[in-house]
């Protein structure tokens, strides 16, 4: 059992480019979310979706675009990379209910 | 909207010695309330929830809406307890689904 499965693990952008990181969770759960983690400032809700074809956002969604065509996957895209959006990016999944969230590796991002 | 707050970023202690991780809420419904830990090189993980009122790893938080606060303690640390934890907390009602993490505490058991 995969669990949350986030890739890339690291990837270096050049400021202006475009990139998605992609999630998947192979656990059939309904939420999924993106969080980006930075020092002092924890883990920063990004967007989330409770479903196939609903998304909302998160408390720092600007610069980041989401889509959730199936169950299983959640990918996070960067439309124009800048040196703010480096950070670590966790990716996590749970069941509806106030359930345990199930995280993904991370995703190291750094923009130059 | 909802909110939590850790006020330490970094906890040292000794081996042995009692600790304390505060949490302090800030939501207008019915809080479900949880602590996740992140070892080093590891995934964050599920420590403990305020609904199944356990003990983990020797850890215990107690629901406090009077003062809305959900402090994690361990009355003996271990070396092994050093590690970043959250407290979190998820909605109900319009922002369902919703998970909110605190900024975290980086904890440190030195020997």
């Amino acid at each position: 059992n995969a669990g949350v499965t986030q890739t890339p693990k690291f990837q270096v952008l050049k400021t202006g480019q475009s990139m998605t990181l992609q999630c998947a969770q192979d656990m059939n759960h309904e939420y999924m979310s993106w969080y980006r983690q930075d020092p002092g400032m924890g883990l920063r809700l990004i967007h989330y979706s409770v479903g196939a074809g609903i998304t909302d956002q998160g408390e720092v969604p600007n610069g980041y675009n989401v889509s959730r065509s199936t169950t299983e996957d959640f990918p996070l895209r960067l439309l124009s990379a800048a040196p703010s959006q480096t950070s670590v990016y966790f990716c996590a999944s749970r069941r509806v209910g106030n359930t345990e969230a199930f995280f993904g590796q991370g995703t190291r991002l750094t923009v130059v | 909207a909802q909110r939590v707050t850790q006020p330490e970023k970094l906890l040292s202690v000794f081996k042995g010695a009692p600790v304390e991780l505060k949490c302090n809420y800030s939501y207008s419904g019915s809080p479900e309330l949880f602590w996740y830990v992140q070892y080093s090189r590891q995934r964050l993980q599920l420590l403990l929830r305020h609904i199944s009122r356990e003990s983990i790893k020797g850890f215990t938080a107690d629901l406090n809406k009077g003062e809305t606060s959900f402090h994690l303690k361990k009355p003996f640390a271990q070396e092994e307890d050093s590690a970043m934890y959250y407290c979190a907390l998820n909605a109900g009602g319009t922002s369902y689904g919703k998970l909110t993490f605190g900024q975290g505490t980086i904890l440190t058991v030195h020997p």
